[in-house]
């Protein structure tokens, strides 16, 4: 069983570039959720994908947007970075919406702006 | 806003001790409440807890939920130094998304 990949595993953006991080869900899973956590906290919820729509979304301003593919991997994209967005993006995968199944996380992509 | 809050948020034990991990909520239509343990990167899935009084175990972890006090605990017995980790507590209400504590860090001593 393949578990959730994701890459790059580390990247160094400048304030006000644009990043777009991707995500390889767990086979057999078709949802998808991104979260953001920052150095000491617990992850937030960014967003989650469900046959390539958005349900649900966190409290995160426009400039992060996502994709889900056919294949239900995901990107997650960060425009006009602010220091801020410097944290451990996770993404998961789980089972089915609407069913009592955990969420699988991949190893994350650590962002640093600067 | 829902709201999960862990403590304590750090613990320094020696090899062989027995921890307790708290963690409480506050939800709307409460659907389940789940560990994680995260050591470097991602975090990995422990339990999920969706009944009242009934435990979960694996191996030396248990994790019990209390839904009439709104909390659960995860107890670590025997514990060892790759116990070390930091320990997350999430629900997940009416809506998909996971509302994660800050996490309880344990530290382990041989």
């Amino acid at each position: 069983e393949t578990g959730v990949t994701q890459s790059p595993t580390h990247l160094i953006k400048t304030r006000g570039q644009q990043v777009t991080l991707r995500c390889s869900s767990q086979s057999g899973h078709n949802t998808v959720s991104w979260y953001q956590q920052a150095l000491g906290q617990g992850p937030q919820f960014i967003f989650q994908y469900y046959r390539e729509e958005e349900n649900g979304r966190g409290n995160f301003p426009p400039r992060f947007s996502g994709l889900q593919f056919p294949n239900y991997s995901s990107e997650l994209n960060v425009n006009a970075l602010e220091l801020d967005d410097s944290a451990l993006y996770l993404c998961a995968s789980s089972l089915a919406m609407g069913k009592n199944s955990p969420l699988h996380f991949g190893n994350g992509t650590r962002l640093t702006v600067t | 806003e829902d709201k999960v809050v862990q403590s304590p948020l750090s613990l320094v034990v020696h090899e062989g001790d027995t921890v307790t991990l708290n963690c409480s909520y506050e939800v709307t239509n409460f659907r389940s409440l789940l560990w994680y343990k995260q050591e470097k990167k991602a975090p990995t899935f422990l339990f999920m807890l969706t009944s009242s009084g009934i435990e979960k175990k694996s191996g030396r972890l248990s994790s019990i939920l209390d839904k009439k006090e709104l909390f659960s605990i995860l107890n670590i017995t025997a514990t060892q130094t790759g116990d070390s980790a930091v320990y997350l507590c999430a629900e997940q209400g009416g809506s998909e998304k996971l509302v994660f504590g800050k996490g309880t860090k344990l530290t382990v001593n041989p």
